[in-house]
């Protein structure tokens, strides 16, 4: 009964260096999302994708990219970490209507 | 376009006072309507939600919520604050009209409770 797993938990990145930050589900929702927290912004969407090999824009998706090659897995990447990316990250997924699912979150720090 | 008006960025009560968190929303279609709680260095956790059933939507901890689509509004409230309760508020409105996939947050409600 894992529901939403984020990996990692912390990371530190230099300015100009590339990571991905893993989402995995396993309550076969079609709908995954990615959304960044910042203090005092809420949440803001950065992609989510409707299906595998389906993946759209949010609201701040500039400076990420993702993927959607199966149902279970939908990862972020940062290409050239920049400090405007520090924050707290946060994977979701839902079916249908349902409520979001949420994962435990990755907190980010951009040097 | 949808959007999510949290009228209080703080709210701060004493321990067994009522909680009122404030909520308005816009939305072209017909709603649905979340509240979710998040603990210091927590995910987020649903509270309750609304998808035209009843107007009052009980969740959990003793929490609960009206909507109210003359007034836009789906306020949460709880009778008696306990110190768990002290956390961030989310209201999140999807609509289910339209584009079904895309939901959007307000900024939060910060809700301190006093011993």
């Amino acid at each position: 009964n894992a529901g939403v797993t984020q990996t990692p938990k912390f990371q530190v990145l230099k300015t100009g260096q590339s990571m991905t930050l893993q989402c995995a589900q396993d309550m076969n929702h079609e709908y995954m999302s990615w959304y960044r927290q910042d203090p005092g912004m809420g949440l803001r969407l950065i992609h989510y994708s409707v299906g595998a090999g389906i993946t759209d824009q949010g609201e701040v998706p500039n400076g990420y990219n993702v993927s959607r090659s199966t149902t279970e897995d939908f990862p972020l990447r940062l290409l050239s970490a920049a400090p405007s990316q520090t924050s707290v990250y946060f994977c979701a997924s839902r079916l249908g209507d349902s409520p979001l699912h949420f994962g435990n979150g990755t907190r980010l720090t951009v040097t | 376009a949808q959007s999510v008006t949290q009228l209080d960025s703080h709210v701060s009560v004493s321990e067994g006072t009522p909680v009122l968190l404030r909520c308005n929303y816009s939305s072209s279609y017909s709603p649905s309507l979340f509240w979710y709680v998040q603990h210091p260095n927590k995910g987020l956790q649903l509270l309750l939600k609304y998808t035209s059933a009843a107007t009052l939507v009980k969740g959990i901890n003793g929490f609960e919520a009206e909507f109210k689509k003359s007034e836009t509004s789906f306020h949460l409230t709880k009778p008696s604050a306990h110190m768990s309760d002290a956390a961030e508020y989310f209201c999140v409105v999807s609509d289910r009209g339209g584009s079904n996939y895309k939901l959007t947050f307000g900024k939060g409600t910060l809700l301190t409770v006093n011993p």
